[in-house]
């Protein structure tokens, strides 16, 4: 199997506090991990693709500096909102790609981000 | 860009009978591999069904298979003998091979009825 865990699943914070997302892939190495976002009745958007030991690679319109992505390991990436805004309010989705396996992607159970 | 299109918001099917999802794609490659991901309530993404541009038989999944027409870049997903866990969102995407990114299209909502 191919098993990534996300956390947390949720998470409610004050507006101007910053919040981390976690992603791992527990079963297999993921060089590259995905962001995306995903507002209520609508599709996937990505956000930015983490590559291991390297700057993340953001989408037109996503601010780097708002979204910091850091990609440590090959079995981690996080995810960090600073200064959150309501605006902010989202489902956050990532997804690993094995090493070995490069046209698959697996995808967390994602997290619901509400900033009060 | 590459661009992925699902023309039916939503969709219902008794229990028990077939349905078909349609997706449409735009692409000037002609290797790519092309996804059907299933999100239930949960909101987890649950890989389908896959197929490769370059294989001409449709792949097949137990109950789901595709019906890949490469010259009209289409790409439908069909569900036999449907069952109340398959109401879901279904989500059709394309995987861009260069950059490794997947595309998705809108999404179709699939409601079974008992």
């Amino acid at each position: 199997g191919a098993v990534v865990s996300q956390h947390p699943s949720r998470v409610i914070c004050k507006s101007g506090t910053s919040v981390k997302i976690e992603c791992r892939s527990l079963d297999f190495q993921a060089t590259t991990m995905f962001w995306y976002r995903q507002f209520p009745k609508k599709s996937l958007m990505l956000m930015a693709t983490s590559n291991e030991g390297s700057k993340a690679t953001y989408e037109q319109g996503v601010e780097k500096d708002k979204f910091l992505i850091n990609h440590a390991s090959l079995t981690l990436s996080t995810l960090t909102v600073t200064s959150a805004h309501p605006e902010d309010s989202s489902f956050y989705i990532c997804s690993a790609r094995k090493t070995a396996a490069k046209n698959i992607q697996y995808f967390g159970a994602g997290t619901r981000l509400s900033v009060l | 860009a590459q661009t992925v299109t699902q023309s039916q918001p939503e969709m219902s099917v008794q229990e028990a009978e077939t349905v078909t999802l349609s997706c449409t794609y735009d692409t000037s490659e002609s290797d790519y591999y092309l996804f059907w991901y299933k999100q239930p309530p949960s909101r987890q993404m649950i890989l389908v069904i896959r197929q490769e541009a370059y294989k001409q038989q449709n792949a097949t999944e137990n109950r789901f298979s595709v019906n890949f027409q490469k010259a009209a870049k289409s790409f439908s997903l069909k569900i036999s003998d449907s069952q109340l866990g398959d109401a879901a969102m279904y989500f059709c995407a394309y995987l861009d091979q260069g950059a490794q990114k997947l595309v998705f299209g809108q999404g179709t909502r699939l409601t079974i009825n008992p």
